[in-house]
């Protein structure tokens, strides 16, 4: 079956620059999505599209696709962003990557 | 805007049917959108489980589709996830959101928003 691939864990400072990978075989033909979840809350769409900002996110999330792999990318980390970070894509079906912990310093 | 709450027994016995219901305000899911079920194991990740069309076309996650159900109830603007035969494994936090399908044009899509999820337990 399908996989996406993400590291575990990622930890930034506040205010530098946290880059979260998403690598899969079917990503150059498929579009990716990312979805911040905090603790205790529902998953929230951060990116679509690969790189489209829904309204209300801040400009400080942005993503970009280079081959079999994705990457959401945080600028000026804040203390907030502090959360799991979860890329989906699909190739038969829906899959979502394993997560990320973002852990700010 | 757009609101959906999950609605169903917390604890659901081995072997038994899990159900659960998505209540939809804020918009007619005769509208359009898909509108689909994931769930997350405690501690864990996201799993897709299946997503409908107003029109009641289905696709479920092919790990899950023999023991799944989701079906819609447009008149009372709301869907419904049944899993069959459940086990500690499907113990986990469900979630229903709407899936946008239509301007992805890649054929799937993506979720938002999403409801505030409701923990099954599967314990005898």
């Amino acid at each position: 079956s399908y996989e996406l691939t993400q590291p575990p864990s990622v930890s930034v400072s506040p205010g530098q620059t946290a880059r979260i990978t998403c690598s899969g075989d079917a990503l150059p033909k498929q579009y990716a999505y990312w979805y911040q979840q905090k603790p205790g809350q529902a998953p929230v769409l951060v990116i679509y599209k690969d790189s489209e900002r829904p309204s209300g996110i801040p400009e400080r999330f942005s993503g970009s696709s280079s081959g079999t792999t994705v990457t959401l990318t945080i600028s000026g980390v804040q203390a907030e962003d502090e959360a799991d970070y979860y890329c989906q894509s699909a190739d038969s079906s829906v899959v979502f990557g394993g997560g990320t912990k973002l852990t700010v310093l | 805007q757009v609101q959906l709450q999950e609605s169903g027994p917390g604890l659901v016995k081995p072997s038994e049917t899990l159900s659960l219901t998505c209540a939809v305000s804020g918009y007619s899911i005769s509208s359009g959108y898909y509108w689909g079920w994931i769930r997350q194991p405690p501690g864990k990740g996201l799993e897709w489980i299946g997503s409908i069309y107003h029109s009641g076309s289905t696709y479920y996650n092919p790990s899950l589709k023999s023991r799944v159900t989701i079906s819609v109830d447009t008149s009372k603007n709301q869907f419904s996830l049944k899993l069959s035969s459940v086990t500690a494994a499907d113990t986990a936090v469900y979630y229903c959101a709407r899936q946008d399908i239509a301007a992805a044009s890649d054929g799937w899509g993506w979720f938002d928003p999403w409801g505030q999820g409701t923990l099954v337990t599967v314990s005898s």
